[in-house]
């Protein structure tokens, strides 16, 4: 089975705080994901990343930057969180038979 | 652009019964894949079934079955026997065979009554 575990799980921040969420797998899949879910809209991509250092925009991504700089770790970064980034965030990894296998989830609230 | 619509927010239906959760996709290409995540309380995504489009035969997972309309851009599943554990948020996607990204509808959430 893939391993990916997000890291925090939970996140309380303000307003104007800078704010990185670590997804990290344990096997050398070249493709990488973020989503954030907000009731009423689904998952929605944010950035993902097609191997070392390439990354590329997804549907929602103004005001988040990311960053790969080693297979295993895709960074998710809000330079200046505000509350509209108050959401739940998914990391995903690419497998095989095109399918994306999820990580548990990041619940930031941005006051 | 392709879209994926579930135009059912909340089902319920009674243990043991049949459901059928709709789904509705608009794509311009002829090679594409669909799938069905469930999404329990404790928020994890996981892969139901996947649809090649490609193939006409529908996909079965024990329970879990689609109806795979592709003229009519449509993607069904059904779940038999449902069970209290079934209960969850479903999200139907899609992702192009030339593209990387997954597009997902924006969920129906399933209630199982005892």
């Amino acid at each position: 089975d893939a391993g990916i575990t997000q890291s925090p799980r939970h996140k309380v921040t303000e307003t104007g705080t800078p704010v990185t969420l670590r997804c990290h797998q344990t096997e050398n899949h070249r493709y990488m994901y973020w989503y954030r879910q907000d009731p009423g809209h689904g998952l929605r991509l944010i950035h993902y990343s097609y191997g070392v250092k390439d990354t590329d925009k997804g549907e929602v991504s103004d005001g988040y930057s990311v960053s790969r700089s080693k297979t295993e770790d895709f960074l998710l970064t809000l330079e200046s969180a505000t509350s509209s980034q108050t959401s739940v965030y998914f990391c995903a990894i690419g497998l095989a038979r095109n399918e994306q296998f999820f990580g548990p989830g990041t619940r930031l609230t941005v006051l | 652009a392709q879209t994926v619509t579930q135009s059912q927010p909340e089902m319920s239906v009674q243990e043991a019964e049949t459901v059928t959760l709709s789904c509705t996709y608009d794509t311009s290409e002829s090679d594409y894949y669909l799938f069905w995540y469930k999404q329990p309380p404790s928020r994890q995504m996981i892969l139901v079934i996947r649809q090649e489009a490609y193939k006409q035969q529908n996909a079965t997972e024990n329970r879990f079955s689609v109806n795979f309309q592709k003229a009519a851009k449509s993607f069904s599943l059904k779940i038999s026997d449902s069970q209290l554990g079934d209960a969850a948020m479903y999200f139907c996607a899609y992702r192009s065979a030339r593209d990387d990204k997954i597009i997902f509808g924006k969920g129906t959430r399933l209630h199982i009554l005892p």
